[in-house]
Order: structure tokens, then C-alpha cells, then sequence
């Protein structure tokens, strides 16, 4: 079946960029997501990116798509420490879809 | 803005209790999920609907079940609570046409239910 995996913790310096990783195992995947998760609150969308897009860029947050290799990036440029959160990779295979399959987050912790 | 909402927040209930974890959105979104989170796991598609009067099973098999009989509303209901059902509950929904250029899914805050 469908599998989203991701490294569980990163920890950078405030001020550095971060880069969070996943990889999806399927192929039919369309859309593919960010979402943050910040203590005691919702998941919140970040960004998406269509499958026929390599790069997509939103003021700090760059995704970066590898389709080859299925591998989903995404680097926050200037990293502070409101970005402390934990990191959702997601897939939906078309738009019709109705489940998102999602990764286990990466917690990401900034150090001073 | 986002507006879907989860009731209770934190519940502690003994085993064998029925309980019913609520979820409403006002933005007349067709399409509403029920995601299971353990702690620094995955999240698992238990259940999700179409529209009213649609639901499906997701990928992870839940005892829970649920019931779409107002778009605005999608409560999980346990009839027998046990330990082994300890976790977050998270509810989202989407906009649902099948062309929508919409990808969002909005979440409510989730339910964390512990059984004793």
C-alpha cells in the first residue's frame, strides 16, 4: 500500500535553513503537502505541490519534488523559533481522492 | 478562515463507556475525515465521507463508527471504550467536487481521548 516516511527530528540553529525530507512509495501521487503542526493546535497546510512541478517557492519555504526518485523537500530559509513545530508530509493520488495519506511528521527543534 | 471545530478536547473516560467525539465545519465542505495519531507515529485514515449519508472505512481498522446525516456534522462514536482506543482523534474536511482545483484539508484541533 501507500507509504509516506520521514525522519523523525531535526534541530538547527535559529537563523539557518532547515530542510525536511520524505519519501512516498506511490507513484499515482498528484498532490503533494506540507502541513505544520505547532503544540496543543491543528494541522495547518503549509504549501502543496502538483506532480507535474519541480520547485515551488513562498517567501521562506521552498518544496522541492524529485518524482524519480519520489522524494518530497521542504527548506525554510531563516529559521526562528516560531517555526518549532512538527512537520507533516502528505500525498493524494488525483483530486478526486478522498484519503491523504500522510507521513509521521518530523518534529523540528530550533537551537539558540 | 477555517472554521472546524472538535469537541472535547481532552477526554478521560473509564472502560466500557460509550462515547461520541464531535466534529462540525461551517465552510459546506463535502468530504470529512477522521484521522487516529499515536505519539510520534503517522496519522491513519479511520473513516471518511463523500456527503451525507456517505461514509467509508479508511485505511486503518477502527471499532469506532460514524454517521454523516448533516454536511456540517461528523461524529465518531465508540460504543465500548477500551484502553487499546487511547490516541488523538483529528478531524478534517475538504471541498468535494471531483474537478475542485481546491487540495486543501482543514483540521480541527483533535480529540485526545485516553481510556482508563
Amino acid at each position: 500500500g501507500e507509504d509516506v516516511e520521514q525522519s523523525l527530528f531535526l534541530s538547527v540553529r535559529e537563523g539557518d535553513s532547515s530542510v525536511i525530507n520524505c519519501t512516498y512509495t506511490d507513484s499515482s501521487s498528484t498532490y503533494l503537502y506540507w502541513y505544520k503542526q505547532e503544540p496543543g493546535a491543528g494541522l495547518q497546510l503549509l504549501t502543496y505541490i502538483f506532480s507535474n512541478m519541480d520547485m515551488k517557492q513562498d517567501q521562506r519555504l521552498t518544496v522541492l519534488l524529485n518524482k524519480k526518485d519520489k522524494h518530497l523537500s521542504l527548506r525554510i530559509a531563516d529559521t526562528q523559533t516560531g517555526d518549532s513545530a512538527i512537520y507533516f508530509c502528505a500525498e493524494k493520488e488525483d483530486s478526486s481522492a478522498s484519503k491523504i495519506i500522510f507521513g509521521s511528521g518530523t518534529r523540528l527543534s530550533i537551537r539558540p | 478562515e477555517a472554521d472546524i471545530y472538535q469537541t472535547p478536547r481532552y477526554l478521560v473516560i473509564g472502560t466500557g463507556k460509550k462515547i461520541t467525539l464531535e466534529c462540525s465545519q461551517t465552510m459546506g465542505h463535502d468530504k470529512m475525515y477522521w484521522y487516529q495519531q499515536d505519539p510520534g507515529m503517522e496519522l491513519h485514515l479511520i473513516h471518511y465521507s463523500y456527503g451525507v449519508n456517505s461514509t467509508e472505512k479508511g485505511d486503518l481498522s477502527s471499532e469506532s463508527t460514524v454517521s454523516r446525516i448533516r454536511t456540517e456534522h461528523f461524529p465518531l462514536t465508540l460504543e465500548s471504550a477500551r484502553p487499546s482506543h487511547t490516541s488523538q482523534y483529528l478531524c478534517a474536511s475538504s471541498e468535494g467536487q471531483a474537478k475542485a482545483l481546491n487540495t486543501e484539508a482543514f483540521f480541527g484541533q483533535g480529540t485526545r481521548l485516553t481510556v482508563v
